[in-house]
């Protein structure tokens, strides 16, 4: 079992739709947990980040994290074109960071 | 520009030959890490420094590489001998511990021919 888990996608959506971008973890201990945006050729860039149960929102954003399923998810709403990336899920592990192989979102216009 | 850097962008070795690579952490972060992506793949650790002091290398990682922070603020990668198989982004992200949102630089792009 890989330690932090994404599907793969391609997860296509029709602009101004919610696109749903879900992770889940292995090791019980975590305690942060972490979003990043992908652009082709690009570094990530974090989006945001959650420690407690229940929703975080940041703009179009929301983050959801369930420790007892040991899932983490990531809502984008009214998603643009400009969305369209790959979404890496991320996990501190004592200090260090567990990335999932990232999940690839295609916004149609 | 405030960011993390990274220098060179891009670089073309030789099997066998030795490859470093630097980066500038954000000057307030005290924490700066080394990870390594291929495609397709998330990026993957490889070490850690919390000031000039290496806190933590992957298990994972030839004794090829080495990566040192003299004076706590940049650091630098070393590999030695390159393989084709060392071919990746090599990427830097530099942090404060208390959240440990880590911001990346552009990345170190390495083809190993």
């Amino acid at each position: 079992q890989k330690e932090v888990e994404q599907n793969s996608g391609p997860l296509s959506v029709p602009e101004g739709a919610i696109a749903s971008l879900n992770c889940t973890y292995s090791d019980r201990g975590s305690q942060s947990f972490f979003w990043y945006r992908q652009y082709s050729g690009k570094s990530p860039e974090l989006i945001m980040f959650i420690y407690s149960n229940g929703d975080k929102e940041d703009g179009r954003f929301t983050a959801q994290l369930n420790k007892a399923s040991q899932y983490v998810s990531l809502l984008i709403r009214d998603s643009q074109p400009s969305d369209s990336a790959t979404y890496l899920c991320a996990v501190n592990q004592g200090g260090k960071l567990i990335f999932g192989q990232g999940t690839e979102l295609s916004v149609k216009p | 520009d405030t960011g993390v850097s990274q220098d060179p962008r891009h670089k073309i070795t030789k099997r066998g030959q030795n490859v470093t690579f630097r980066c500038d952490p954000i000057s307030e972060h005290n924490r700066l890490y080394w990870y390594r992506q291929t495609l397709g793949q998330g990026p993957e650790f490889l070490t850690y420094f919390q000031n000039e002091a290496q806190l933590e290398k992957s298990r994972l990682l030839s004794d090829r590489f080495s990566a040192e922070r003299p004076k706590g603020s940049f650091s630098t990668l070393e590999i030695q001998r390159t393989e084709q198989g060392d071919s990746a982004m090599y990427l830097c992200a530099s942090s404060l511990p208390r959240y440990n949102e880590q911001f990346f630089g552009p990345g170190t792009r390495l083809t190993v021919l």
